[in-house]
């Protein structure tokens, strides 16, 4: 199983809507990054967030980390129709990147 | 401004074939590289890393191998390709002692 999971395989929301993705993991960890991957192309990171900050923000995009509950969420506003891509969720294991399963968003215009 | 290529684009290759993708990163000296595979729809798993020139260490074993020959240049290969070799294969790249990884544009492999 994976060390880092999203926990919906896909959403779907109108443009100018604003969407939350949400990923577990199951280890200790120093530092969570979230990915964003579209169609045909490689991942781009979009933000890491370290085990010892609680929120870091990127333009329209804000990740929380919970290390008590083992959980991270990444939330966007005012999605566009570019937002839509696969969104992975990442984590160190033993010198390994981890990524999860991804959220497959689909923005409608 | 650091640059990462990868060829070739795309490959329709037959089982048993033999297979070569490249990798190059440019305005980087010494950096840390890994080759990922996906398949359609699929996460990303990491296949080989590399901290430097001739040292590959292998994370999965799937009948491939890979080669560090230049600082900037990271070779994904097998001898004898398997149908469960198709996939999206990426390349990325990171600065020493960082954890963010910068991923190529990928060559998908459709293997018949």
């Amino acid at each position: 199983s994976q060390l880092a999971e999203e926990n919906l395989w896909a959403l779907s929301v109108h443009e100018g809507e604003s969407v939350t993705v949400n990923c577990s993991y199951k280890t200790s960890i120093t530092a969570l990054q979230w990915y964003r991957q579209k169609s045909g192309e490689g991942p781009a990171q979009l933000i890491l967030i370290r085990s010892n900050e609680r929120e870091k923000r990127n333009g329209r995009l804000r990740a929380t980390l919970d290390t008590s509950s083992q959980s991270s969420s990444l939330s966007i506003t005012a999605t566009r129709c570019e937002d839509t891509a696969v969104y992975f969720c990442a984590t160190y294991n033993q010198g390994k990147l981890i990524f999860g399963q991804g959220t497959k968003l689909s923005i409608k215009p | 401004a650091q640059t990462i290529h990868q060829w070739p684009v795309a490959e329709i290759k037959a089982v048993g074939s033999p297979l070569s993708l490249g990798c190059t990163i440019k305005g980087k000296s010494s950096p840390n590289l890994y080759w990922y595979w996906q398949a359609t729809g699929g996460t990303l798993q990491q296949l080989f890393y590399s901290i430097t020139v001739g040292q590959v260490e292998s994370v999965v074993q799937l009948n491939l191998s890979a080669s560090r020959p230049k600082d900037d240049q990271f070779i994904l290969s097998t001898e004898k390709l398997l149908l469960s070799h198709s996939g999206f294969y990426l390349c990325a790249w990171s600065p020493w002692g960082q954890d963010t990884q910068y991923f190529g544009p990928g060559t998908r492999l459709l293997v018949l």
